[in-house]
């Protein structure tokens, strides 16, 4: 595809279950990265690969999140026993090389926990 | 942990009119973007300024870096209902952490 894609767009979980997104990036894109974006608030990073290398998972908000990209393309954001706070919508951008260089979003997943 | 703060937090202005949003920061920035969102969709890149004092055009729409690059500003000529979004300034950390760190974003709406 042209452009980054998230799968699934929306999803709903009870509180307690584990939940798993996936991130397909532009092909040819070295670095991806996972956002959490709060309802009218800007997104906050939580991690970033390059290529199949996690480099920084600094702001994953917790050790029931974990994000992976075993082969340097498609990666998955996992967040276990999910809580209410994890309501959100998790975004996921590529680029093409350096951390800074223009950002490529796709649409995002919309999780609900109830 | 660096903030950016962007005012106003929600703009509505009739079709035609003249409008400028800030993004403020007490740390600098080596370079600093500027993205719309639309509901349901990701964020859209509109432009990279890296200088400081650096002034770019796109179209309606003029962005300016500060001296300083602490600070940036959008200002957008003759609003038309297709502006209507989450504007979001991002910036690239100075110190040798080149994560974006977004701002707290200001909502357009622009009335026909």
């Amino acid at each position: 595809g042209a452009g980054v894609s998230q799968s699934p767009r929306y999803k709903v979980a009870k509180r307690g279950q584990d939940v798993a997104l996936r991130c397909d990036p532009i092909s040819g894109h070295v670095s991806l990265f996972w956002y959490q974006q709060a309802l009218g608030q800007g997104p906050e990073f939580l991690t970033y690969f390059q290529n199949e290398a996690q480099l920084d998972k600094s702001g994953l908000p917790s050790d029931r999140f974990f994000a992976e990209r075993p082969e340097g393309s498609v990666s998955t954001l996992k967040i276990q026993r999910t809580q209410q706070e994890d309501s959100a919508v998790y975004l996921c951008a590529s680029s093409l090389a350096r951390l800074w260089e223009a950002q490529y979003f796709g649409p995002g997943t919309r999780l609900l926990v109830l | 942990t660096q903030l950016l703060e962007q005012s106003p937090q929600f703009l509505s202005i009739q079709e035609g009119e003249n409008l400028t949003v800030y993004c403020n920061s007490s740390s600098v920035f080596s370079s600093l973007q500027w993205y719309r969102q639309e509901p349901g969709e990701g964020p859209v890149l509109l432009v990279t300024v890296v200088t400081g004092g650096e002034v770019k055009k796109l179209k309606r729409l003029t962005f300016q870096f500060g001296d300083a690059r602490k600070d940036s500003s959008l200002h957008i000529t003759a609003a038309q209902p297709g502006d209507t979004g989450l504007y979001l300034c991002a910036g690239v950390s100075n110190f040798g952490n080149e994560k974006l760190t977004f701002g707290t974003g200001t909502r357009l709406t622009i009335i026909p």
